[in-house]
C-alpha cells in the first residue's frame, strides 16, 4: 500500500511570510494528492488537491506542486494570516483501492 | 451543503463496555470511512464501506467492527472497549470511486475516553 511521510511536524512562521509543507509518497502508481486543513475542534476539510497529470495547481494564496519523478508534493501558503493556523494533512491514493493514506500532519502556527 | 454528522462530540466509557459510534451523511455518498486520530500518528483508517452491507478493513481494524445497514449510516463498534482505544474518531464519506480521488468529507469527530 501507499506510505506518505510529511514534514515538518510543526512549522512556525511570521504573519505575512510564506509557509511550505512537504510530503513524499512511496507508490509510483499514486494519482491523487489532496491537502486537508483541520481547525481546532473540527474535522479535516479539503483545501486543495492535485492529480498526477498536473505539476502545479493554485487557488488564491494556496498552491500545490507535484514532482512525480521524485515522488514528492508540497503545499505552499503565501501571505500567511492568523486564520491559517491549523493542522494540515497531506494524502495519497495508491494504485489499489484502499482509500486515502494520510501523512502525520503539520501544525502550522502563524506568529503575529 | 455537504454534511456529515456524528452522534456524540464527547464520550466517556468504561473498560469492557460495548461502544457504538454513529455517523450519518446526507449526500447520498457511496463510500464511508472511519478513522482514528492520535497525536503524532495522524489519521489512520480503521474500516471503510463502499456500499450498503459491504465493509473492508483498513490499516488498524483490530478491536473494531462496523455496520452499514443503510446507505447514509455507518456505525463503528468497539465490542469491548479498552484504554488504548481512547482517541478522536472521525467519520468521512465520499461520492464514489475508491482510488479515483474523490473528496472525502469529514464529520466533526467524537472524542472517546475509555477509563
Amino acid at each position: 500500500g501507499e506510505n506518505v511521510e510529511q514534514h515538518p511536524s510543526t512549522l512556525s512562521v511570521q504573519e505575512g511570510d510564506s509557509a511550505v509543507i512537504k510530503c513524499t509518497y512511496s507508490d509510483s502508481a499514486s494519482n491523487y494528492f489532496p491537502w486537508y486543513k483541520q481547525e481546532l475542534g473540527k474535522g479535516p476539510q479539503l483545501i486543495i488537491d492535485i492529480r498526477s497529470n498536473v505539476g502545479e495547481k493554485k487557488d488564491q494564496r494556496i498552491a500545490v506542486t507535484l514532482n512525480k519523478t521524485a515522488k514528492h508534493f508540497s503545499l505552499h501558503i503565501t501571505e500567511t494570516q492568523p486564520e491559517d493556523s491549523a493542522v494540515y494533512f497531506c494524502g495519497g491514493i495508491g494504485g489499489g483501492a484502499d482509500g486515502l493514506t494520510f501523512g502525520k500532519g503539520t501544525h502550522l502556527i502563524i506568529q503575529p | 451543503d455537504v454534511k456529515v454528522t456524528q452522534s456524540s462530540r464527547y464520550l466517556v466509557k468504561r473498560t469492557g463496555e460495548k461502544v457504538f459510534l454513529e455517523c450519518v451523511q446526507d449526500m447520498d455518498h457511496e463510500n464511508m470511512f472511519w478513522y482514528r486520530q492520535d497525536p503524532g500518528l495522524g489519521l489512520r483508517l480503521i474500516y471503510f464501506s463502499y456500499d450498503v452491507k459491504m465493509k473492508e478493513k483498513g490499516d488498524i481494524p483490530e478491536g473494531y467492527s462496523v455496520s452499514r445497514e443503510k446507505k447514509e449510516r455507518f456505525s463503528l463498534i468497539l465490542e469491548s472497549a479498552s484504554t488504548n482505544q481512547t482517541s478522536m474518531y472521525l467519520c468521512a464519506s465520499s461520492l464514489l470511486g475508491l482510488g479515483m480521488g474523490e473528496t472525502q468529507y469529514f464529520g466533526p469527530g467524537t472524542r472517546l475516553l475509555v477509563l
